[in-house]
């Protein structure tokens, strides 16, 4: 089953914590990304990777950072959560150009 | 910059009404445009998606045409049911600025009464 696995699904922790959410993917797709949702907000996109070591800054990068060592992983770290950290995260893959994107089931992050 | 705006919910409607939520677009090239639904708990999932101008996207008896003239991309359903509640979300993707990043709108929550 083509799928997009994240983990843990809900994670509380403290500020300063360092933290990892992976995500991983089975359908070779060469994009991945990740979101943040936020009520009012909608969804942001935070880091994407278009392939195999080239990652880029979304729209809202600050306090994260991603690696892309293999097609299909794509983790999201998290070196001194804080507070306004706290939401839902989303990981995606798509096949790029105007294919559909594949969501994850959502991490819920808690930031004490 | 390219930008997706919808209706503001939260939109309340009785099970088989008609639902429409509005979606307007801008972009500076030929973007593709999609809807996305979001149910409790879950990840987006692709509804429907249209092309090009004058493409009819259809799903589940959800559908939207997309509008060049208009640049809007309204997503429509004769008759709703419960099953129906989530987040609906309207994007888009438009190469010739911005290859694979996908333009959420902020959403649209939709409630659907028995």
């Amino acid at each position: 089953e083509a799928q997009v696995t994240q983990n843990p699904r809900y994670l509380i922790t403290v500020t300063g914590k360092k933290l990892t959410v992976t995500c991983s993917q089975n359908m070779n797709h060469e994009y991945m990304s990740w979101y943040r949702q936020d009520p009012g907000l909608g969804l942001r996109q935070i880091y994407y990777s278009m392939n195999v070591e080239v990652t880029d800054k979304g729209d809202v990068p600050e306090g994260y950072k991603v690696s892309r060592k293999e097609k299909r992983n794509f983790p999201l770290i998290l070196e001194s959560p804080s507070p306004n950290q706290t939401s839902l995260y989303f990981c995606a893959s798509s096949g790029g150009g105007f294919n559909e994107q594949f969501f994850g089931p959502g991490t819920r992050l808690t930031v004490l | 910059g390219n930008s997706v705006t919808q209706m503001e919910g939260p939109v309340t409607l009785s099970e088989e009404a008609f639902l429409t939520i509005n979606c307007t677009y801008t972009a500076t090239g030929y973007p593709s445009l999609f809807w996305y639904v979001q149910y409790p708990g879950e990840g987006l999932q692709l509804l429907l998606k249209a092309t090009k101008a004058d493409d009819k996207g259809s799903n589940k008896g959800f559908e939207a045409t997309y509008r060049k003239e208009t640049t809007s991309f309204h997503l429509e359903k004769g008759s709703v049911q419960v099953s129906d509640s989530a987040v609906y979300f309207c994007a888009l993707i438009d190469l010739k600025t911005s290859y694979d990043k996908v333009i959420f709108g902020p959403g649209t929550s939709l409630s659907v009464i028995p």
